[in-house]
């Protein structure tokens, strides 16, 4: 089963606007990245914060971290047409063992002109 | 530029035909992974390595190999493909298992028939 699991699974926002998309996990974690991806394109890394970190700023991107609710949020701010792709989560357990990244399903992400 | 580069981008090919996907990147990470990509499934880890000769399974590897012989170069070969192995394929590499960032390869499509 997947570790992350993004929410909504679809989003619809006008340019301009913000947009925040959620990621929940099961496990205890060593850190959470998201990622982009265009549309049968690959995966783009944009952003890691680790399990002793609350809260990270890239850009225009905005990533928290609550270990005790296991979530983590992803805001983009004042969306552009160009941020109508699909977002990811992956978690990286705090027991690696044989596992590394896991990722969720995504969140497609619609921004009208 | 630093990269994954993974060929072909597309392939349709006929079941039991042996083929070989290539991944290799110019970063001089240690750790590679192939990643197999589902609607509705997310992305599914099939084998990793952690370095030259070390090599291991991922959520998936029935009816995959993998060898890594040099440290740039991680292909996955499919010995004889079946139509469930359609999918979209990735590569991906990174300093280390879970404490950095992926980068991925562009994809590979295949189609079993």
């Amino acid at each position: 089963s997947q570790q992350g699991e993004e929410d909504p699974q679809a989003l619809s926002i006008q340019e301009g606007e913000n947009a925040t998309m959620n990621c929940s996990y099961k496990t205890s974690i060593n850190n959470l990245q998201w990622y982009r991806q265009n549309s049968g394109r690959g995966l783009v890394h944009l952003i890691l914060i680790r399990s002793n970190e609350r809260e990270k700023h890239s850009g225009r991107l905005r990533v928290t971290l609550d270990t005790s609710k296991k979530s983590s949020s992803l805001l983009i701010t004042a969306s552009r047409a160009a941020d109508t792709v699909s977002y990811f989560c992956a978690t990286a357990p705090l027991d690696t063992g044989r596992r590394a990244l896991t990722f969720g399903s995504g969140t497609r992400l619609q921004v009208q002109p | 530029e630093a990269q994954v580069t993974q060929n072909p981008r597309y392939l349709i090919t006929v079941t039991g035909k042996k083929l070989t996907v290539t991944c290799s990147q110019n970063m001089n990470h240690e750790y590679m992974s192939w990643y197999r990509q589902d609607p509705g499934l997310g992305l599914r880890q099939i084998y990793y390595s952690m370095n030259v000769e070390v090599t291991d399974k991922g959520d998936v590897p029935e009816g995959y190999k993998v060898s890594r012989k040099e440290k740039r170069n991680f292909p996955l070969i499919l010995e004889s493909p079946s139509p469930n192995q359609t999918s979209l394929y990735f590569c991906a590499s990174s300093l280390s298992r879970a404490d950095y960032g992926y980068t991925f390869g562009s994809g590979t499509r295949l189609t079993v028939v």
